[in-house]
């Protein structure tokens, strides 16, 4: 079973531009979370969606937005980009089981704004 | 707000030494809780989990971590570390039921001398 594909890989934005992630889960899995990960904070959650819903929503200001796809695909997207959106984003696929949910990585994003 | 402590934010050992890393959380029901190690330039993976059961949890890579619910804690541990152990290390917690996000601790980088 293929993992959680990111795309791009890398992504080079000045500031005040606007991106847009991708993230495609495993097969199977029909909720997806987004973290940043930078080296000062660590992974802070962004937002996690299910059946193309968002269920949770970490402390982000509203420029940065996350949609799901009914094919489960998500997309997040970052609005008037600023220095310290600089970081890895991770997209995380959500196994849900009867005794509780395992979370499986893909590679990231790693943005740089200049 | 759940938070997950851990202790440790740079752990140096040789080859052969006892691996001990340090996690508490702070909800105080019902909690999921899970390891993660992110290898050098690799992704995030998962180390063991514990949902309920026996307190004593056996991972891959012959790592186990033990659940005290009395401390709050869930620490890692290996009884004798190789170099390929170098990695960061992540510690996580879930409330149980619903749609709850998943809480990270900041890391702890282990670096093993050959």
């Amino acid at each position: 079973k293929a993992g959680v594909t990111q795309t791009p890989r890398y992504l080079i934005k000045t500031r005040g531009q606007q991106v847009t992630l991708s993230c495609s889960p495993i097969s199977g899995h029909r909720s997806v979370s987004w973290y940043q990960q930078t080296p000062g904070q660590g992974l802070q959650f962004l937002f996690e969606y299910f059946s193309e819903t968002q269920r949770n929503k970490g402390n982000f200001p509203g420029r940065f937005s996350g949609r799901q796809f009914s094919n489960s695909r998500s997309e997040m997207n970052v609005s008037t980009l600023e220095l310290g959106d600089s970081a890895l984003y991770l997209c995380a696929s959500t196994l849900r089981g009867d005794r509780g949910d395992e979370q499986y990585f893909g590679p990231g994003t790693r943005l740089t704004v200049t | 707000a759940q938070s997950v402590s851990q202790h440790n934010h740079h752990v140096i050992l040789s080859e052969a030494a006892s691996l001990e890393l340090g996690c508490n959380y702070s909800y105080g029901g019902t909690v999921n809780l899970f390891w993660y190690v992110q290898y050098p330039g690799q992704h995030l993976q998962l180390l063991l989990k514990y949902f309920s059961g026996d307190p004593l949890v056996k991972g891959i890579k012959g790592f186990e971590a033990e659940f005290i619910k009395s401390k709050f804690s869930f620490n890692l541990r290996k009884p004798s570390v190789q170099w390929s152990d170098t990695a960061e290390y992540f510690c996580a917690s879930r409330s149980s039921g619903g749609y709850q996000k998943v809480t990270f601790g900041t890391g702890t980088k282990l670096q093993v001398i050959p």
